[in-house]
């Protein structure tokens, strides 16, 4: 079973809509979440963390956690071409985040 | 400021054949990692360093040797490539108490 699920997509939305990311995760042990970037051919970026239940804003991007349930999701408002990427979302079981459990991204896609 | 610096950007190697991937940071992290990455798979971690003069195994280390030279490097060996690890391999590094990691730009390998 894997740890970290994503639906690979690729997600298709037009510009200006929200685009909706969701993760679900098996270790209830998990403390720290996140979502990162990844252009084509490049290095995955870093766009946000949540250590605790709800939701946290920053800019256009809204990251969700349910620890009950074990989801985590990513809203991008107002979805922009330049945010066509792969979306990663991984997880640490440690404060350290040592082993940090990456999942196979999501491709969203975001059409002009 | 470079943040994390890997070389070479690209190699192709016959099995066999050895090989050491550099990677170096600027940004006085504690913690330092390899991943690579396959398509569908997600970032897998090969090795990682928690501290310098500590190493440990990820989840995929076979194969594999690192070495933390100082506080700023951390290099990865194949002492004799094989097919299977054709792939993206990726450095990272993270402040000790904060997970969030910061990628190198990647090293494209393939094994022929």
């Amino acid at each position: 079973q894997k740890e970290v699920e994503q639906n690979s997509g690729p997600l298709s939305v037009p510009e200006g809509a929200i685009a909706s990311l969701n993760c679900t995760y098996s270790d209830r042990g998990s403390q720290s979440f996140f979502w990162y970037r990844q252009y084509s051919g490049k290095s995955p970026e870093l766009i946000m963390f949540i250590y605790s239940n709800g939701d946290k804003e920053d800019g256009r991007f809204t990251a969700q956690l349910n620890k009950a349930s074990q989801y985590v999701s990513l809203l991008i408002r107002d979805s922009q071409p330049s945010d066509s990427a792969t979306y990663l979302c991984a997880f640490a079981g440690d404060t350290g985040g040592f082993k940090t459990i990456f999942g196979a991204g999501t491709r969203l896609f975001v059409k002009a | 400021n470079a943040g994390v610096t890997q070389t070479p950007k690209f190699q192709v190697l016959k099995t066999g054949q050895s090989m050491t991937l550099q990677c170096a940071q600027d940004m006085n992290h504690n913690s330092m990692y390899w991943y690579r990455q396959d398509p569908g798979m997600g970032l897998r971690l090969i090795y990682y360093s928690a501290s310098e003069g500590t190493t440990d195994k990820g989840e995929v280390p076979n194969g594999y040797n690192v070495s933390r030279l100082n506080k700023r490097e951390f290099s990865l060996r194949l002492e004799s490539a094989a097919p299977s690890q054709t792939s993206v391999y990726f450095c990272a590094s993270t402040v000790q108490v904060k997970p969030e990691a910061f990628f190198g730009q990647g090293t494209r390998l393939t094994v022929v």
